[in-house]
């Protein structure tokens, strides 16, 4: 079976341009997660959708969005790209999206803003 | 809120030897689960093990084992037979129970295996 998956795998923007990337969870996993990993640090959480509804968001500016789709799929939509905004961009999926779930992490998509 | 910390940022040991990686964790919640997360270069975030803090005792998996002390609030990793494959950052990570399955993370230890 297909891993947790996302586009692209890198990306460069400019200051003040708008970025989307994406994430397709394992097959049967209905919970994304996104965690924002600045070079050097751990992973920051961002959101959490389960079953199209937001469930959790991190301590991120209205800048960051994101949104899930019917077949589970999300984006995460970051607008007014900020050079603090360059990091690499995990997605993690599990199956209810509840503390005994495991999750499981994507590749994530390199950003940088120049 | 709560805060996970990694007070070592780099760490090198021998193929073969074991080597102890640090965590301390801050919350005033008594029902939670703490992970340790492997990052090899490939930047793939993977699982290594997990312990719930109810349980006293340390969770194992294969060569991978945790020292577990909830009322120091400390959460130890120690790998065994250490192998060049195990070269990689080493993310500590606390989750709230009931509370979604967000995870909290250390800032990281880099581990090097030397041949």
């Amino acid at each position: 079976d297909a891993g947790v998956t996302q586009s692209p795998t890198h990306l460069i923007k400019t200051r003040g341009q708008q970025v989307t990337l994406r994430c397709s969870p394992i097959s049967g996993h209905k919970s994304v997660s996104w965690y924002q990993q600045v070079l050097g640090q751990g992973p920051q959480f961002i959101f959490q959708y389960y079953e199209k509804e937001e469930r959790g968001r991190g301590n991120f500016p209205d800048r960051f969005s994101a949104r899930q789709f019917p077949n589970y799929s999300s984006e995460l939509n970051v607008n007014a790209l900020l050079l603090g905004d360059s990091a690499l961009y995990l997605c993690a999926s599990s199956l209810e999206g509840v503390h005994t779930d495991t999750q499981y992490f994507g590749p994530g998509t390199r950003l940088t803003v120049l | 809120a709560q805060t996970v910390t990694q007070s070592q940022p780099e760490m090198s040991v021998q193929e073969a030897e074991t080597v102890t990686l640090s965590c301390t964790y801050d919350t005033s919640e008594n029902n939670y689960y703490l992970f340790w997360y492997k990052q090899p270069p490939s930047r793939q975030m993977i699982l290594v093990i997990r312990q719930e803090a109810y349980k006293q005792q340390n969770a194992t998996e294969n060569r991978f084992s945790v020292n577990f002390q909830k009322a120091a609030k400390s959460f130890s990793l120690k790998i065994s037979d250490s192998q060049l494959g195990d070269t990689a950052m080493y993310f500590c990570a606390f989750m709230k129970q009931w509370a979604g399955n967000m995870l909290t993370f250390g800032g990281g230890t880099r581990l090097m295996v030397k041949p």
